[in-house]
């Protein structure tokens, strides 16, 4: 069965950087884009990037652009978030989902979701 | 602040129906047809429940249904059940530079 695994997360000072982690299994994850969606505590869902199936788009939200990178490696099964010049509103669980190629706009299959605290 | 409207909370009997609403505009919501819903228990990952409007991933109960009008989208719940209680997301596709936007969530209570 369809298996996310998010990684990666932490305690991490303003301004350092962090790199999370999603292992996927019992799917095809060519024919998936992929998204990273955060969830601040006790607060509701932020897309925050989303990544095609061969890798070759990306795009992010405007809270995030330019200090976050998403990226994909489609030998290993793999997607990664490297999250730059972190600040303290990036605080939360961020959630790795997989989107079907046939549609891309909704979010068919969650990881468990890895905490990211971003403090000093 | 969230770009779509959820109430906070509906709440219903073991049995009846409910409906969730969620509001956007016509960038978003009324402009395609790429709406879906999250179930959310808590401490856990959302769990997709309806999505392009209407259509209900394989594995999900008839019980939970979707709708839209202009720029409003519906979830109903029908047979209300204990394990119905949760949170409930939103979602849309949207033609601004977001990509995508959620509703705030609605609580479900289960009376």
């Amino acid at each position: 069965q369809v298996q996310l695994v998010d990684s990666g997360g932490g305690v991490v000072q303003p301004g350092r950087s962090l790199r999370l982690s999603c292992a996927a299994s019992g799917f095809t994850f060519t024919n998936y884009a992929m998204h990273w969606v955060r969830q601040a505590p006790g607060k509701g869902l932020e897309w925050v990037a989303v990544i095609s199936g061969d890798g070759n788009y990306k795009n992010y939200a405007a809270s995030v652009k330019g200090r976050f990178t998403i990226s994909r490696d489609n030998s290993k099964n793999t997607l990664s978030l490297q999250m730059n010049s972190l600040r303290p509103d990036d605080t939360a669980v961020y959630y790795c989902s997989a989107a079907h190629d046939s549609r891309w706009h909704s979010f068919d299959h969650w990881g468990q979701g890895t905490l990211v605290t971003v403090s000093s | 602040q969230s770009a779509l409207t959820q109430p906070a909370s509906v709440s219903g009997s073991p049995g009846q129906s409910i409906t969730i609403s969620c509001t956007g505009t016509r960038s978003d919501v009324g402009g395609f047809n790429f709406v879906s819903w999250y179930q959310q228990h808590p401490g856990k990952a959302p769990k997709l429940m309806i999505y392009d409007v209407t259509n209900r991933p394989s594995g999900i109960s008839d019980r939970f249904s979707g709708s839209k009008s202009g720029n409003t989208a519906s979830l109903t719940i029908s047979g209300l059940q204990a394990d119905d209680e949760a949170d409930y997301f939103c979602s849309s596709f949207t033609s601004t530079s977001a990509l995508y936007v959620f509703g705030p969530g609605t609580k479900v209570t289960v009376l």
